[in-house]
């Protein structure tokens, strides 16, 4: 069945830094959708890419949709404490729907 | 609009008890979803409805129901409990039409089970 990967599972970011994560489907995805989890709460939506090679920025925040639809990255600059929590990938399994398989995330922690 | 509400926000069930978690939206999404996460884990998907009375199964339905009556609310319910049910439950609801397709979530349910 269709996996979603990301990585890395952690990543550990002096404040004021950049960082990039990285998301990798095993099948080609007609969209994939970015989520912020912050500590103790509950996931909310950032971002949606639905063209190959889409980038979009939000903020500090930079989305890149890969030309095979099959990856995607976070790139975020300057990171502040803000930006702690996991950040998950998803894609949907069918074309049409919006059934989604959720990557592990990748957990941010940030050292002032 | 509230969003997306779950009750109760926490719980501790005996092995072998049964409850329900209520799941409520006040958007009028068409779609709704169960997903459970596990600790330093992802999102699996339990089940879903793309109506009232529409309900399917999604990766990880076992041990668990669902009913999907009317648009806003749609209860997930656990039949004989069991440890390996211990988990964070959330609900989470969309509007699929148009190509965005935001999935919004509920504070979630942290469930217990000794």
């Amino acid at each position: 069945g269709q996996q979603v990967m990301q990585i890395p599972q952690y990543q550990h970011v002096q404040e004021g830094e950049d960082f990039t994560t990285y998301c990798n489907s095993s099948t080609t995805l007609s969209n994939i959708q970015w989520y912020k989890q912050r500590p103790g709460g509950h996931p909310v939506f950032l971002i949606q890419l639905v063209k190959s090679g889409e980038v979009k920025k939000q903020k500090r925040l930079t989305f890149q949709f890969g030309e095979a639809k099959k990856n995607s990255s976070l790139h975020i600059t300057a990171t502040q404490t803000t930006d702690v929590g996991t950040y998950f990938c998803a894609g949907p399994k069918e074309a049409a729907g919006n059934k989604l398989t959720f990557g592990g995330g990748t957990r941010v922690l940030v050292k002032p | 609009n509230a969003g997306v509400t779950q009750t109760p926000k926490f719980r501790i069930l005996k092995i072998g008890q049964s409850m329900t978690l209520q799941c409520a939206q006040d958007m009028n999404h068409n779609y709704m979803y169960w997903y459970r996460q596990d600790p330093g884990m992802g999102l699996k998907l339990i089940y879903y409805s793309v109506g009232a009375g529409i309900t399917d199964k999604g990766e990880v339905p076992n041990g668990y129901n669902v009913s999907r009556s009317t648009t806003e609310d749609f209860p997930l319910r656990l039949e004989l409990a069991a440890p390996s049910q211990t988990s964070v439950y959330f609900c989470a609801s969309s509007w699929v039409a148009g190509g965005l397709f935001e999935q919004y979530f509920g504070p979630g349910t942290r469930l217990t089970v000794t």
